[in-house]
């Protein structure tokens, strides 16, 4: 399997302007998750979802993200509009949680930069 | 709230050395302990993976320690390389299944000179 895959790699836009990310997670896993990376903060949970359905979305910063994931091969992160302090590495992970371990996968995440 | 610790920020040591990077946890409720690594621009790779009802575990020259009711974890490295520089992140899983969300430690950077 070629792992989480993220798209763009690297995303810049102007402050107002909506962003999206996709993420694709390892075929026949059924969590995704996705996280945020800021040298302040950290790496944090945004969201999280099993079998497609959200389950924990408690550390989404604000009304401007939202999420979906609209089948098992696709999610995507969205901010409109965004602002330049959500300037950070986005991550998107997939496991399967039927294993007693429960390993996350990461993808390579994106890099944002609004200006 | 759980809040995870890692001590030191940033290590350098030269090649050979073996080393020790802390994490600790303010909850001791936790279901297992992960340590990742985190090269440069690229995602994160799962090294270990420690249950609570274990003790350590160990793989190649890595081996991780897990001491539940003090709220600490230690991963030993062995005979370190140049290739071992990276940023290492612990993370604690509070409860099984879906609902157990990854806390993780800000992270060590590990630098090791030739």
């Amino acid at each position: 399997d070629a792992g989480v895959i993220q798209s763009p790699r690297h995303e810049v836009t102007e402050m107002g302007q909506e962003v999206t990310l996709r993420c694709k997670p390892i075929s026949g896993h059924n969590s995704l998750f996705w996280y945020r990376q800021t040298m302040m903060r950290g790496l944090e949970l945004l969201i999280y979802f099993n079998n497609n359905v959200p389950i924990d979305d408690s550390g989404m910063p604000e009304d401007r993200f939202s999420a979906k994931m609209p089948n098992a091969s696709f999610s995507t992160l969205k901010i409109q509009p965004s602002e330049p302090r959500d300037s950070a590495v986005y991550f998107c992970a997939s496991s399967l949680t039927s294993g007693a371990k429960n390993i996350q996968y990461f993808g390579a995440g994106t890099r944002l930069s609004v200006l | 709230k759980q809040e995870v610790t890692q001590i030191p920020a940033a290590l350098s040591v030269p090649e050979g050395e073996n080393l020790v990077l802390n994490c600790s946890f303010t909850d001791s409720a936790i279901y297992n302990l992960q340590w990742f690594r985190q090269d440069p621009g690229k995602g994160l790779t799962s090294l270990l993976l420690i249950q609570s009802s274990q003790r350590e575990q160990t793989s190649g020259r890595l081996n991780a320690s897990l001491d539940k009711s003090s709220g600490r974890s230690t991963l030993y490295i062995a005979a370190s390389q140049p290739g071992d520089s990276a940023t290492y992140l612990c993370a604690v899983r509070a409860r099984a299944g879906n609902t157990g969300k990854l806390i993780f430690g800000q992270g060590t950077t590990l630098q090791v000179k030739p």
